[in-house]
């Protein structure tokens, strides 16, 4: 049973440029979350799947921000014209349907945004 | 709404003394309570978790936490640290439905040989 894994682990990029970041659950694993973790913080939730559908955003999800989970496996998270205060900490987690609370993490992708 | 407090920012002990970080915790239902770690550059992992029953959970690596309902806290607790738990823990709060989970700002535990 592999954990949740995240790709990439680093990104840097320019301040206007678009990333896009990957995270494959744990296989079977009905739920998906993406949180925000800047430094000297707690993550932050910004959205969350059942399956393909994405039932809550978060008002630090802003128009700039897309995730999608079209197959209901893996997601992607993008963010277009990348600001400063966009780097952090992007956290990835699942759960199950048996066991909808209790949400496993990824390692993270660490975003820089010169 | 839901929040979280871990009043303590950093803290520091000597290897083999134990260890308690504070937790406390805002919620109109019944809470789902966990403690997660995560070491530097790393995601987290999960310590422990208290749902309902006995409010005294046991997790991994030696950890323990007691739910006290009167006092809103999830403390977390270990009889004798060692070097290799020096990291930062999150305290953090849920539903059963399995919906965002809202976490405090971490306590930041070294430790002193």
């Amino acid at each position: 049973d592999t954990g949740v894994s995240q790709d990439p682990r680093h990104k840097i990029t320019k301040r206007g440029q678009n990333v896009t970041f990957r995270c494959d659950p744990i296989s079977e694993h009905n739920r998906l979350y993406w949180y925000r973790q800047t430094l000297g913080q707690g993550p932050e939730f910004l959205t969350y799947f059942q399956n393909e559908a994405q039932l809550e955003k978060s008002r630090l999800l802003s128009d700039r921000f897309s995730a999608e989970r079209p197959k209901g496996s893996f997601s992607t998270l993008e963010i277009q014209r990348t600001e400063q205060g966009d780097s952090a900490m992007y956290l990835c987690a699942s759960s199950s349907r048996n066991r909808p609370h209790e949400q496993f993490f990824g390692p993270g992708t660490r975003l820089t945004v010169l | 709404a839901q929040s979280v407090t871990q009043p303590d920012i950093h803290i520091t002990v000597s290897e083999g003394a134990s260890l308690e970080l504070r937790c406390n915790y805002s919620y109109g239902a019944t809470p789902y309570l966990f403690w997660y770690v995560q070491s530097p550059g790393q995601g987290l992992q999960l310590l422990l978790k208290y749902f309902s029953g006995d409010t005294l959970v046991q997790g991994i690596k030696g950890f323990e936490a007691e739910f006290k309902r009167s006092q809103s806290s999830f403390n977390l607790r270990k009889p004798s640290v060692h070097w290799s738990d020096a990291a930062e823990y999150f305290c953090a709060v849920g539903d059963e439905y399995g919906n965002k989970l809202v976490f405090g700002a971490g306590t930041i535990l070294r430790v002193k040989s």
